[in-house]
């Protein structure tokens, strides 16, 4: 397997622009997860997926931010409108399960920087 | 306070030293532990984890739990450059998402 797979790498764009971050996660896993990464603020869970249904959203930072998963093997980021403090390495990862010590793998990232 | 707390550093040390890295929490309930690496610029990478108390090793690495002080902690041995890197540690409760500690930026100097 490719491992998580994470598109774009890199993404510039101008505040009040809208950004799609993509992500195709290991097949067979039924966990989709999306992450923020900062230097203040580490790394963040936004939003995690069962089945393709979203179970825990409480850490997208606000409306401007949406997800979805419209099947098995792919998931989107949507930030409408971009503002320069959404600039941030974002991660999708993927795993089997929730529990225990399972591993979850990360893609690449996407850095984004909103100017 | 955070959940999970852990210092950012960086610490740097010389090429064969021990290096022992911790993270400290609060909620009694965890009972997994885990210990990511995240080379520059790449995605995190599961190192090794732990269930409960006691120690783990794997190689060079070791993880060791201690619950009546809830701190953890990853020692490696022989550090090599190529371990250079941040380490993040994260711990879960039964079936519930992964708790993230801040990582640690470890600089092995040749």
């Amino acid at each position: 397997d490719a491992g998580v797979i994470q598109s774009p790498r890199h993404e510039v764009t101008e505040m009040g622009q809208e950004v799609t971050l993509r992500c195709k996660p290991i097949s067979g896993h039924d966990y989709l997860f999306w992450y923020r990464q900062t230097m203040m603020r580490g790394l963040e869970l936004l939003i995690y997926f069962n089945n393709n249904v979203p179970i825990d959203d409480s850490g997208m930072p606000e409306d401007r931010f949406s997800a979805k998963m419209p099947n098995a093997s792919f998931s989107t980021l949507k930030i409408q409108p971009s503002e320069p403090r959404d600039s941030a390495v974002y991660f999708c990862a993927s795993s089997l399960r929730l529990a225990g010590g399972e591993e979850q793998y990360f893609g690449p990232g996407t850095r984004l920087t909103v100017t | 306070q955070k959940e999970v707390e852990q210092d950012p550093g960086p610490l740097s040390v010389p090429e064969g030293a021990i290096v022992s890295l911790n993270c400290t929490y609060s909620n009694s309930a965890f009972q997994y532990f885990m210990w990511y690496r995240q080379y520059s610029r790449k995605g995190p990478e599961l190192l090794m984890y732990t269930y409960s108390s006691g120690n783990k090793e794997d190689g060079r690495f070791t993880a060791q739990v201690d619950k009546s002080s809830k701190y953890i902690s990853l020692f490696i041995r022989d550090s090599q450059p190529s371990d250079s890197a941040t380490y993040l540690c994260a711990m879960r409760r039964s079936n519930y998402q992964l708790i993230w500690g801040a990582g640690t930026k470890l600089i092995i100097k040749p």
